[in-house]
């Protein structure tokens, strides 16, 4: 079965500090790949997705996501979070095709001011 | 464009006792998915609907049952509600592969 492992479950930043966030998935094929972000109190928004093309894909907010195939991997990146990034970040993935996403974990990020 | 609307909000319910809960997807979005969300295991796919059919179920019991309706307008149904289905249900709805997310009916089983 397919699924997605986030291994860090809880993160803590100071401003200013760079941020990666691990997902890793298990599947062979085709498959497209997201980071949805739930900011406290709200609902869960898209960060980024990647679907073809180009292996580095840019989100909002400075966020980044680089797919490396050979690796299952879609690490979530930002080179300076801000306190306002304090949020559970969750790595998802869809078999292409289908119409099921599994999700990973979840990873939650405290940013000190 | 309006969002994801999802009712209720909140909701306190007994063992045993049965829930129903709506999603309204965006307008134009046919496919509306439910999610189960809990404290380390993150969100657990329960089903999708795509226009009025059921296409995809996740691992959970029978309790658990939803439908749509020609509307795209999802309900999803909990029956014989047991203390561990106490958790935010999340409700999507998808446009060319992307979910957008409703804030969630908040359900806690006493």
């Amino acid at each position: 079965a397919q699924s997605v492992s986030q291994h860090n479950h809880h993160v803590i930043l100071s401003e200013a500090a760079s941020l990666e966030l691990g997902c890793n998935y298990s599947y062979g094929g085709t498959v497209n790949l997201f980071w949805y972000v739930q900011y406290p109190g709200q609902h869960l928004q898209l960060l980024l997705k990647y679907f073809s093309g180009d292996p580095l894909v840019k989100g909002i907010k400075g966020f980044e996501a680089e797919f490396i195939k050979s690796k299952f991997s879609f690490n979530l990146r930002k080179p300076s979070v801000q306190w306002s990034d304090t949020a559970e970040y969750f790595c998802a993935v869809r078999v292409s095709g289908t119409y099921k996403y599994i999700f990973g974990t979840g990873t939650r990020l405290k940013v000190l001011a | 464009k309006a969002g994801v609307t999802q009712t209720p909000r909140y909701l306190i319910k007994t063992r045993g006792q049965q829930v129903t809960l709506s999603c309204s997807p965006i307008s134009g979005h046919r496919s509306v998915s439910w999610y189960q969300q809990t404290p380390g295991q993150g969100l657990q796919f329960l089903f999708e609907y795509f226009s009025e059919t059921q296409r995809n179920k996740g691992n959970f019991p029978g309790r658990f049952s939803g439908r749509q309706f020609s509307n795209s307008r999802s309900e999803m149904n909990v029956s014989t509600l047991e203390l561990g289905d106490s958790a935010p249900y999340l409700c999507a709805s998808s446009s060319q592969g992307e979910l957008f997310f409703g804030e969630g009916s908040r359900l806690t089983v006493l």
